[in-house]
């Protein structure tokens, strides 16, 4: 059966510091990938999605970038991080047309 | 905790035929509710929300919620299908840490 997994949970980062946000798709083979972020008092907003290794399009200019080093494997990154950037990040996988199905999210607070 | 219930993880209609796809929810708190729509190959779409005051919330395209809290629901209806109505639609709820829970989603198809 296909799982997804995505870690750290929560995590608090001071203003300026990188992040690595990591996300693992199993059972499944050339998986649509998504990262999305649900600031507070809002909804969710699709950040990056990537239909294969290497490829990736992003929804919204900003301080984050996304990439796919294997077919299952989707990394939110930043090299420095805003007080902004303070949020719910989700990944997400689909197959074909498939629906979304969401790992369990991280909660990013900055300071 | 919160979380989401969507009854029906298919649902098939005709075209020109009322939409009615069905969300249950369960809240500590007051809750945030929201309806999103997946197009086959792209992300999800805010459909509508509702947070305070009325209770019948107009979206996108034509469809609409109604949060009825005695029911504990927020179902999404449209009163004639479209062709291009046909995708994923996920209810959500906002929970008390302000992370969204997902339901498992409803898969809409219209017919010809």
């Amino acid at each position: 059966s296909q799982t997804i997994h995505q870690w750290p949970a929560t995590l608090v980062q001071p203003v300026g510091s990188p992040l690595s946000l990591e996300c693992t798709v199993e059972g499944t083979s050339n998986p649509n990938l998504y990262w999305y972020r649900q600031a507070a008092g809002r909804g969710l907003q699709l950040l990056f999605y990537s239909v294969g290794i290497g490829q990736i399009s992003s929804e919204v200019p900003q301080n984050l970038s996304a990439s796919r080093p294997q077919d299952r494997q989707f990394i939110l990154s930043s090299k420095k991080l805003l007080l902004s950037d303070s949020g719910f990040y989700l990944c997400a996988w689909s197959v074909d047309q498939g629906r979304n199905t969401f790992g369990s999210g991280t909660r990013l607070t900055v300071v | 905790a919160q979380s989401v219930t969507q009854l029906g993880s298919h649902v098939s209609v005709s075209e020109g035929a009322l939409v009615l796809l069905r969300c249950n929810y369960s809240s500590s708190v007051p809750p945030y509710l929201f309806w999103y729509v997946q197009y086959p190959n792209q992300g999800l779409q805010l459909l509508l929300k509702y947070t305070t005051g009325a209770t019948l919330v107009k979206g996108i395209n034509g469809f609409e919620a109604e949060f009825k809290k005695s029911e504990t629901s927020f179902h999404l209806t449209k009163p004639s299908a479209h062709m291009s109505d046909a995708a994923e639609y996920f209810c959500a709820v906002r929970n008390n840490n302000n992370d969204m829970r997902f339901g498992a989603g409803t898969r809409l198809t219209v017919k010809p």
